[in-house]
């Protein structure tokens, strides 16, 4: 269970054109969800949190009109990168947040791999 | 602030040998935390996590980790590595609240010696 499924898995763009990144969980529902950004042989650095039904909460440094969220169901948060440019090519990786019992759980999808060109 | 510090960048290791990645955390109270492993292009993988209770922790694949409060640590260990467990390891921590996120370590590269 708590399966994550993150598409599409790779997309090449070119300059300027907008991207979505699509991220659902499949057999729980997610009232919070994460988008990460992972630059090569780096860690994940946290963009923003998603919430159902209310604003992404974006992390200082991340431009909230460049990188796009939407959360508008219990299953699916999305990312849209606006206006892409070559440096924004990178691994970006969502999480949904899942309780279990008193504590919480953190799943991951698989991963999209975006270049713009 | 808070943080988390994997000191080291790449480990090498001979096939058969024992595995110690270690982790240090700066919070002001004990946080989850968690191991995660990722091999190239791909997401992430749960080794395993501690809430609370026992110390030592239980994990996939022959993984296990401690946690030690007196040291801010929870080092990630196994006995005896095997060639396919060459990847990137993450240890990450979050709060224990229920607007927690949590942040990851720069990550361990695990190379396996034959």
């Amino acid at each position: 269970g708590a399966v994550v499924s993150q598409h599409p898995s790779r997309v090449i763009c070119k300059s300027g054109t907008s991207v979505k990144i699509e991220c659902r969980s499949l057999d729980f529902q997610a009232t919070t969800m994460f988008w990460y950004r992972q630059f090569p042989k780096q860690s994940l650095m946290l963009m923003a949190t998603s919430n159902e039904g209310s604003k992404a909460t974006y992390e200082q440094g991340v431009e909230k009109d460049k990188f796009l969220i939407n959360h508008a169901s219990l299953t699916l948060s999305t990312l849209t990168v606006t206006s892409a440019h070559p440096e924004d090519s990178s691994f970006y990786i969502c999480s949904a947040r899942l309780r279990q019992g008193d504590n919480y759980g953190y799943t991951f999808g698989s991963g999209t791999r975006l270049t713009v060109v | 602030a808070q943080s988390v510090t994997q000191p080291d960048i790449h480990i090498t290791v001979s096939e058969g040998a024992s595995l110690e990645l270690r982790c240090n955390y700066s919070y002001g109270a004990t946080p989850y935390l968690f191991w995660y492993v990722q091999s190239p292009g791909q997401g992430l993988q749960l080794l395993l996590k501690y809430f609370s209770g026992d110390t030592l922790v239980q994990g996939i694949k022959g993984f296990e980790a401690e946690f030690k409060r007196s040291q801010s640590s929870f080092n990630l260990r196994k006995p005896s590595v095997h060639w396919s467990d060459a990847a990137e390891y993450f240890c990450a921590v979050g709060l224990r609240s229920s607007a927690s996120k949590i942040i990851f370590g720069s990550g361990t590269r695990l190379s396996i010696r034959p």
